[in-house]
């Protein structure tokens, strides 16, 4: 079956844009994580929906960070104001259900700001 | 806090001999650990995961790991390197808690040479 997508696979931006990243979760999957890769942090947690719960926010590291979840499915995380250091590509993960279950990798969207 | 160690950075192998991978962790209460692969310009795969029951697991690709409680480990192992093993491996934790949210370690590169 289809995995998890992201859009765009590349994105160049010019510092102080704003940006939006898409993921979409494999189909019936209830949990979709976001996470960012980047050579000083490596793989860093930032946002957590589950179903219709308040996500947990508590990775994203300044409220330029932001990511909602439509009608249980697609996710868009959107960066104010886009700094040197965002750059890093970012990752989407989605699982079934809850905290045991595999998360599924979606292939990343690489974020360079310049 | 939850933090997971991988002491190395690069393991090298001949194809043929056995491979391991070292992770270390630490978290409140049971966890959950997980390991996954990440080949150049690709997304995370899942490799295998210890939720609870048998200390050893096995995985894809003939990959397995043992949880060991009392030394905080989860090792990823291989009876015989492949040189298509290449690639960079990170071991994650999670706890009951946590929403599922994973904490990675650095990754490991693993160089399986012919």
């Amino acid at each position: 079956g289809a995995g998890v997508s992201q859009s765009p696979s590349n994105k160049v931006t010019e510092k102080g844009k704003d940006v939006e990243l898409r993921c979409d979760p494999i189909s019936g999957h209830t949990a979709l994580y976001w996470y960012r890769q980047s050579l000083g942090q490596g793989l860093e947690f930032l946002i957590y929906f589950q179903g219709n719960s308040a996500p947990d926010k508590s990775g994203l590291p300044s409220d330029r960070f932001s990511a909602e979840r439509t009608g249980g499915s697609v996710s868009t995380l959107t960066i104010q104001r886009t700094q040197q250091e965002d750059s890093a590509v970012y990752l989407c993960a989605s699982a079934r259900a809850g905290s045991t279950d595999t998360q599924y990798f979606g292939p990343g969207t690489r974020l360079t700001v310049l | 806090a939850q933090s997971v160690a991988q002491p190395e950075d690069q393991v090298n192998v001949a194809e043929g001999n056995p491979l391991t991978v070292k992770c270390t962790y630490s978290v409140s209460g049971n966890p959950y650990l997980f390991w996954y692969v990440q080949y150049p310009n690709r997304g995370l795969q899942f490799l295998l995961k210890y939720i609870t029951g048998d200390n050893l697991v096995k995985g894809s690709y003939g990959f397995e790991a043992e949880f060991n409680k009392s030394q905080t480990s989860f090792h990823l192992k291989k009876p015989s390197a492949l040189v298509s093993d290449s690639a960079l491996y990170f071991c994650a934790v999670s706890a009951y808690n946590q929403g599922g949210k994973l904490i990675f370690g650095q990754g490991t590169e693993l160089s399986v040479k012919p």
